[in-house]
């Protein structure tokens, strides 16, 4: 099945610094690239994805950047505010079904004032 | 506004015990889930289903069973709980309405206590 690779694990950054989260997969067939946040004590929560055809979607201070020859993706965050602290999961379709998902393990973000 | 929710939101039982746990959803999606999230582990696929009367088994299943007698329910049970079954539980729900098939919706998790 599909493996999704998440790193790292943790990742304190200064407030105003930019934060980089990497997911590699394993399934090149896997067209759908989502990314959860998950504020503590809450449900995780879709913030932005991206299709295989394309190669990065921004919205606002968020970003994702597709690499599919290498098989990997990347959530970008500039401009970090204390509210962005939280888990961070990335998601790839679980291999030979578009409607499961596999997680990536989570990165704890850490926003210092 | 439609929505997905979950009962209870914290439960403490016995080893040996049976615990159902419900998940209710008003999007009328096809598709639902149950993870459980454990430090370190993300979130785990326990069972899925993707319509009435079928049901699936995740990554990690065992000592753990749901039903799907409408589009609406997905109850997960604990046949008899053990204590490596402590952990927070997430429902999730995925449909055809938002555009995109994968995009799954989540409940706010039931914290179960296993002593």
């Amino acid at each position: 099945g599909e493996n999704v690779e998440q790193h790292p694990s943790t990742l304190s950054v200064q407030e105003g610094d930019s934060a980089v989260i990497k997911c590699t997969y394993s399934d090149s067939a896997s067209n759908y690239f989502p990314w959860y946040k998950q504020e503590l004590g809450k449900r995780p929560q879709l913030i932005i994805d991206i299709r295989s055809n394309v190669g990065e979607k921004k919205d606002q201070r968020i970003a994702v950047t597709l690499n599919k020859t290498a098989k990997h993706f990347s959530l970008h965050i500039t401009e970090t505010q204390p509210e962005d602290s939280a888990v961070y999961f990335c998601a790839a379709p679980t291999s030979g079904s578009a409607r499961q998902l596999t997680f990536g393990s989570g990165t704890q973000l850490t926003v210092l004032p | 506004d439609a929505e997905i929710t979950q009962s209870p939101r914290h439960k403490i039982t016995e080893t040996g015990r049976q615990v159902t746990l419900a998940c209710h959803q008003t999007w009328n999606h096809n598709n639902m889930f149950w993870y459980r999230q454990d430090l370190g582990h993300g979130l785990r696929l326990i069972h899925y289903s993707y319509g009435v009367q079928d049901t699936n088994k995740g990554e990690v299943s065992d000592g753990y069973s749901v039903s799907r007698s409408n589009t609406e329910d997905l109850p997960l049970t604990l046949e008899s709980a053990a204590s490596s079954q402590t952990s927070v539980y997430f429902c999730a729900s995925s449909g055809s309405r938002t555009g995109y098939r994968n995009e799954q919706f989540f409940g706010p998790g039931t914290r179960l206590t296993v002593l």
